[in-house]
């Protein structure tokens, strides 16, 4: 199994400007998670999806943040425009809700996003 | 709200010693918590969970304890190594499969 997978692995922009992340969950996983990390705040929850629809996204920060997942095996995350406080390492991750499965989520290895 | 605690400060230790990492958590009752070993540059891997109902889970060398009274679990790495070293984090699990995670504790052993 390739695990869960992550593009771009690093992204610097300027101020003002689109960025897309890009994630694609491991085969078979029908939860999948978009976490936000940085010193200062650890690793905050953002928005969570289970079967493709978006169950709580109380946790993106601003209207400047969306995220979707139009089919079962790739979803993004997009902040427009982006601001430098946004700058930090955003990880997707995805694990298999259902009876008899495991809670765990498995993470990719991140997105390095600097903004200028 | 729901708060979650590690030790913020960094834990060193010497190789062959048992480590012990705290996670305290207020407002929230989860049904099972999870740790999670974080390296540095990398996602985090799961570790180990223990459900409410359990007091005590082992693998290999690690143990977690989790007392819902106090609101408490206890992560052990027992004869530590320095490949050891790395970020621990604990989670907190709800419905959906949502962890909240606390801020992790930094394990440094030593040689």
């Amino acid at each position: 199994d390739a695990g869960v997978i992550q593009s771009p692995r690093h992204e610097v922009t300027e101020m003002g400007q689109e960025v897309t992340l890009r994630c694609k969950p491991i085969s078979g996983h029908n939860s999948l998670f978009w976490y936000r990390q940085t010193m200062m705040r650890g690793l905050e929850l953002l928005i969570y999806f289970n079967n493709n629809v978006p169950i709580d996204d109380s946790g993106m920060p601003e209207d400047r943040f969306s995220a979707k997942m139009p089919n079962a095996s790739f979803s993004t995350l997009k902040i427009q425009p982006s601001e430098p406080r946004d700058s930090a390492v955003y990880f997707c991750a995805s694990s298999l809700r259902g009876q008899g499965s495991q809670e765990t989520q498995y993470f990719g290895p991140g997105t390095r996003l600097l903004v200028l | 709200s729901q708060k979650i605690e590690q030790n913020s400060e960094a834990l060193n230790i010497q190789e062959g010693k048992t480590a012990t990492l705290t996670c305290n958590y207020t407002n929230y009752s989860p049904a099972y918590l999870q740790w999670y070993r974080q390296d540095p540059g990398r996602g985090p891997v799961f570790l180990l969970l223990i459900r409410e109902n359990e007091k005590e889970k082992r693998k290999e060398r690690l143990k977690v304890t989790f007392d819902t009274t106090l609101k408490q679990s206890l992560f052990h790495i027992t004869a530590s190594q320095p490949a050891d070293s790395a970020t621990y984090l604990c989670a907190l699990g709800g419905g959906y499969n949502k962890l909240i995670f606390g801020a992790g504790t930094r394990l440094a052993v030593h040689p």
